[in-house]
């Protein structure tokens, strides 16, 4: 068990291009969910994935965001036309299938947009 | 909507002198209640899980517990590298989503 992988843990990019962000979750879970968490402030849900399988999107996951975990294992997160509100900590969670056990975050991508 | 607050916002104490932070919540259908420690520019890491009112879970110098509204975590004397943020979070519905307040920030003094 080595823990939450996420790649890049820092990105700096100019307002309006595209940025991807990736998540390793721990192998054996199945869960997998995408958080974003601005400054004085606890993280907010983005999206939830079981396995493959997309389930759950916010509504602030805008058309400009796009999630993926093909193969229910590693997973992406996209922006495109990033904007100054972007800028954020990008966190991913993942957790064992069944019941309500506890989630385990990575360290998260820090995103400044300029 | 789920709702989660956390106080104070911030808290300040000296090393050894013990204190509570609060965590209440407005939620349909409570499935568990998360404490998370925080560090700066790291993620969350996880602490403990609460799922029924009369529940308690310690670890070292650190106890929640749960009511039908909220719950608390006691720190007993606390040590310097007891300082982060502590975040409460709130699962709810199918997916297990979280739903957390803002945090407290905790500064322990030697």
């Amino acid at each position: 068990d080595t823990g939450v992988s996420q790649d890049p843990r820092h990105k700096i990019t100019k307002r309006g291009q595209n940025v991807t962000f990736r998540c390793d979750p721990i192998s054996e879970h199945n869960r997998l969910y995408w958080y974003r968490q601005t400054l004085g402030q606890g993280p907010e849900f983005l999206t939830y994935f079981q396995n493959e399988a997309q389930l759950e999107k916010s509504r602030l996951l805008s058309d400009r965001f796009s999630a993926e975990r093909p193969k229910g294992s590693f997973s992406t997160l996209e922006i495109q036309r990033t904007e100054q509100g972007d800028s954020a900590m990008y966190l991913c969670a993942s957790q064992r299938a069944g019941g309500y056990t506890e989630a385990f975050f990575g360290q998260g991508t820090r995103l400044t947009v300029v | 909507e789920d709702q989660v607050t956390q106080s104070p916002e911030a808290l300040r104490l000296q090393e050894g002198e013990s204190s509570s932070l609060n965590c209440s919540y407005t939620v349909s259908g409570l499935r568990g209640l998360f404490w998370y420690r925080q560090d700066p520019g790291k993620g969350p890491e996880f602490l403990f899980t609460l799922y029924s009112a009369g529940e308690e879970k310690e670890k070292e110098r650190l106890k929640a517990t749960l009511t039908k509204k909220e719950s608390f975590l006691h720190i007993t004397a606390p040590k310097p590298e007891d300082s982060a943020t502590y975040l409460c979070a709130v699962a709810t519905g199918a997916n297990s989503k979280l739903t957390f307040g803002k945090g407290i920030t905790l500064s322990v003094r030697p």
